[in-house]
Parts: C-alpha cells; sequence; structure tokens
C-alpha cells in the first residue's frame, strides 16, 4: 500500500496562476482533508470531505477550492494564487467507525512558493 | 472555540534529560493525538488518547492525558539525540474526526 500520496512535491507559481493539488489514497478512507502549515503556525484545516461528492469548508478555506469526485482521490484547487498561499500543504486521510480513533494518516506534502 | 496551546514552544535538552511538554485544550474533546515531525518531512503518529487517565508509552516518550484538566503531556526520559525534532498535540474538533493543533514544540537534544 503506498499510503496517501500527494502531487506534484514542489511547485513555483507566479501571482495570480492556478493550479491543482491533488491527494490520493489507497486505504479506502471515506475522510480525507486539507491542511496548511506556516513557520510557527501548527497545522491549520482548509477543506475536508467526510464522503465521495461531499465538501466542507475548514478553518482557511478562502482562496482554496475542493473538488471529491473519487473516494480515493481529493483535489485542492488554487483558482489565482497569491504570495500568501506561500506554505506547505498536507493532505491526510481517516476512517470512523464507533469507538475508532479517527487516526488521521498524512502525505508527504506539496511545498508551495508563491512569487 | 477549540484553541490548544503547547508549551514550551522551544526546548533545548541536554542527552540524558528528562523533560515534559504540555498540551492544553479549550473545550471538551474526546480524542487527543501526538504526532512527531522531522525537518522538511511529514508527521508521524505517535499516540492517540481516547479517554481520562489514558497512558502511552513507546520508548523513552510516555502520553498522558487529563480529560478534566484538559491537558494532556509527553514526558521524555532520558532524552538522545534522535528525538530531536518537532512534536505537535492535536484534538477533534468536529464530529468529522477535523483535527486542530498546536503550533507545535521545537524540541533538540545536544550531547
Amino acid at each position: 500500500n503506498a499510503g496517501v500520496t500527494q502531487t506534484p512535491k514542489f511547485r513555483v507559481l507566479k501571482t495570480g496562476q492556478s493550479m491543482t493539488l491533488l491527494c490520493a489514497q489507497d486505504m479506502n478512507h471515506e475522510y480525507m482533508y486539507w491542511y496548511r502549515q506556516d513557520p510557527g503556525m501548527g497545522l491549520r484545516l482548509i477543506h475536508y470531505s467526510v464522503g465521495e461528492g461531499t465538501t466542507a469548508k475548514g478553518e482557511v478555506p478562502d482562496g482554496y477550492n475542493v473538488s471529491r469526485l473519487k473516494k480515493q482521490n481529493f483535489l485542492l484547487g488554487l483558482e489565482s494564487a497569491a504570495p500568501s498561499q506561500t506554505s506547505v500543504y498536507f493532505c491526510a486521510s481517516s476512517y470512523w467507525s464507533p469507538g475508532t480513533s479517527y487516526e488521521q494518516y498524512f502525505g508527504p506534502g506539496t511545498r508551495l512558493t508563491v512569487t | 472555540e477549540l484553541k490548544v496551546e503547547q508549551n514550551p514552544l522551544f526546548l533545548s535538552m541536554q542527552e540524558g534529560k528528562n523533560y515534559t511538554i504540555y498540551c492544553n485544550y479549550s473545550t471538551t474533546s474526546d480524542r487527543l493525538y501526538w504526532y512527531r515531525q522531522d525537518p522538511g518531512k511529514s508527521l508521524e503518529s505517535l499516540f492517540v488518547l481516547l479517554s481520562n487517565g489514558a497512558v502511552k508509552q513507546e520508548g523513552r516518550l510516555m502520553a498522558s492525558l487529563d480529560t478534566k484538566a484538559r491537558l494532556s503531556t509527553l514526558h521524555i526520559t532520558a532524552a538522545v539525540h534522535d528525538l530531536s525534532a518537532t512534536y505537535f498535540c492535536a484534538v477533534t474538533g468536529g464530529s468529522q474526526g477535523n483535527l486542530i493543533f498546536g503550533k507545535g514544540t521545537k524540541l533538540s537534544v545536544k550531547p
């Protein structure tokens, strides 16, 4: 099993450009999440999904859109990149059933720089 | 609004010493997680604590949870250089398992 994978690993964008980050998981997890990590800020939730075809906003959703067309994939889009979106982006997935821990499994991250 | 505070944010230790990292959270949560992150790497799950009084140990690390005090501790025993990393605690912030993270504790263990 590959676990959670993210594409690309690194990207440099110019202000105003758009891009899509891809997250894929092969653990058949229902729940998927996108976080961003900035120095000294910990991780902050951008958007999440509780199943195929569903998405919801997290703590810092502005400037991002997401889609979950297939259970195994969760896409994060930046329509018009801004320097404030320079960050490391992590995708995670988890499963849920009564009494379980909701443990999240994280991907390797995407380092994005917006100039 | 659920908030998670860790302290200290930076910790420089000598090898062989003991120390504790504290994680306070502001409202009731039924799960608490500890993660480790090495520079430039992803997050590695260390512990999941599900109930009041829960204690888990792995090697030189021991985590505990007091839900009444809304406090978790990560205790380091006889630190070694390999433990140098950033440690995050997180609690579930909603019914979909969303995690609210602390800002992390950057641990540096020096010989």
